[in-house]
């Protein structure tokens, strides 16, 4: 009940595509769903994060969708940019009560040129 | 503005020895968690400090402790260093603000246990 699921492991776009990464967990109590970018050798990066009473959420090129009743969520980089060739870490969280964040195994992204 | 800072950078050390690493949080932020993240898997939670107390804990033996200062900086203990400990050793803080808690990572350790 304290897993995230996520898929795909991996993933090659070209320049331009829309990778699409996803996320799926059980326990209906999390509340709060970030999503971190994480190159080699650095720590993750938050890039953006959603409430479950919202359905989608953009920043610049990144947009979560998040279905409450199938308890999914996924990230989707419109306009995907060699640059952002990393590994992308969901997550999954209660806002109160419990503090730690539940992670996804990653997906590692590349991006051709 | 600097974000969380964590010492050393690289670390190697033997079977059955100690370790401290240490973690600096972002500016104005008090609370610090601390993650174990294997090669190629998610962040593991470890545990988190609050106001100087272990305010929850993961699934991890007694070998690890830590602490946190008044100035909310933190350390994380490793005894009894085992080989499967190898691995990157970040730190994340945070600050609740309306409802909002928001984790930001540092760049971590990495520890390499020979």
């Amino acid at each position: 009940q304290q897993q995230v699921k996520q898929s795909p492991q991996s993933l090659i776009v070209q320049k331009g595509g829309i990778p699409i990464i996803n996320c799926a967990y059980e326990n209906t109590a999390f509340d709060y769903f970030p999503w971190y970018q994480q190159f080699p050798g650095k720590g993750p990066a938050l890039l953006i994060a959603i409430r479950p009473d919202v359905s989608e959420k953009k920043e610049g090129r990144f947009t979560i969708s998040f279905n409450k009743s199938a308890k999914q969520f996924s990230l989707h980089i419109m306009d995907s940019q060699p640059g952002d060739s990393a590994t992308y870490f969901c997550a999954a969280s209660y806002m109160s009560g419990t503090y730690k964040y539940i992670f996804g195994t990653g997906t590692r992204l590349k991006v051709l040129a | 503005d600097a974000g969380v800072t964590q010492s050393p950078t690289h670390l190697i050390k033997t079977r059955g020895q100690q370790v401290t690493l240490r973690c600096s949080p972002k500016s104005g932020h008090d609370t610090v968690s601390w993650y174990q993240q294997a090669l190629g898997q998610g962040p593991q939670f470890i545990f988190q400090y609050y106001e100087e107390e272990e305010r929850q804990r993961g699934n991890f033996p007694d070998r690890f402790s830590g602490h946190q200062f008044p100035n909310y900086s933190s350390e994380l203990n490793v005894n009894a260093l085992l080989l499967g400990d190898s691995a990157l050793y970040l730190c994340a803080s945070s600050l609740e603000v309306a409802g909002a808690y928001e984790q930001y990572f540092g760049p971590g350790t990495r520890l390499t246990v020979t």
